[in-house]
């Protein structure tokens, strides 16, 4: 079983609607937990980072931890189409220093 | 211009052939990596340097050796290719500490090996 699982997609979405991104995670050391977008021909960005169970908002983006059921999602409101993109979340243990890669969910939004 | 390069971009070799995979970076990091990327396994990660003294083997290193010339640039070689290492190839570097979650990753090389 893999340290994190992440559903790879397609995942296909009119223009507006919410997407939902789902990881769920075996180790329960990970205390850190990234999302990163990867458009096509280009390496991974960091788009969010959270710490702590709860949420944590930028703009049209949502972070949710859960640590109680190792499970983070990544939400995104009126999703454009421009957030078309491959996103991959990562997770870190608290002494840890290497980053822990689930497979990544292809999303398009389409007009 | 980028601050994390990666050359060549696109590279297509034969079985057996010695391959380098070079990495520069202007970021001014000590930390750079190596990953490569194939579909349903995600990134996986080959090597780490946290500085140029520091090499260290990450989850795949079989098949791949790197060197790390200076603080802004650490190179892969695969010494003699094999198809099974066709894959997207990703340089990436970071700062230390809990920085280090936050990794800068290079444009990507895309490796054929036949």
């Amino acid at each position: 079983q893999k340290e994190v699982e992440q559903d790879p997609g397609p995942l296909s979405v009119p223009e507006g609607a919410i997407v939902s991104l789902n990881c769920t995670y075996s180790n329960s050391a990970f205390q850190y937990f990234m999302w990163y977008r990867q458009y096509s021909r280009k390496g991974p960005e960091l788009l969010m980072y959270t710490y702590s169970s709860g949420n944590k908002e930028d703009g049209r983006f949502t972070a949710q931890v859960d640590k109680s059921s190792k499970y983070i999602s990544l939400f995104i409101r009126d999703s454009q189409p421009s957030d078309s993109a491959t996103y991959l979340c990562a997770m870190v243990t608290g002494g840890g220093n290497k980053l822990t890669f689930g497979t990544g969910t292809q999303l398009k939004v389409e007009l | 211009d980028a601050d994390v390069t990666q050359t060549p971009r696109n590279r297509i070799t034969k079985t057996g052939k010695r391959i380098m995979l070079e990495c520069s970076q202007t970021k001014g990091h000590d930390r750079m990596y190596w990953y490569r990327q194939d579909p349903g396994l995600g990134l996986r990660l080959i090597y780490y340097s946290f500085d140029v003294k520091d090499i260290n083997k990450g989850e795949i290193s079989d098949g791949y050796s790197v060197s790390r010339q200076a603080q802004a640039k650490f190179s892969l070689s695969l010494e003699s290719a094999i198809p099974n290492q066709t894959a997207l190839y990703f340089c990436a570097t970071s700062g230390g500490g809990r920085a280090a979650d936050t990794q800068y990753f290079g444009p990507g090389t895309r490796l054929t090996v036949l």
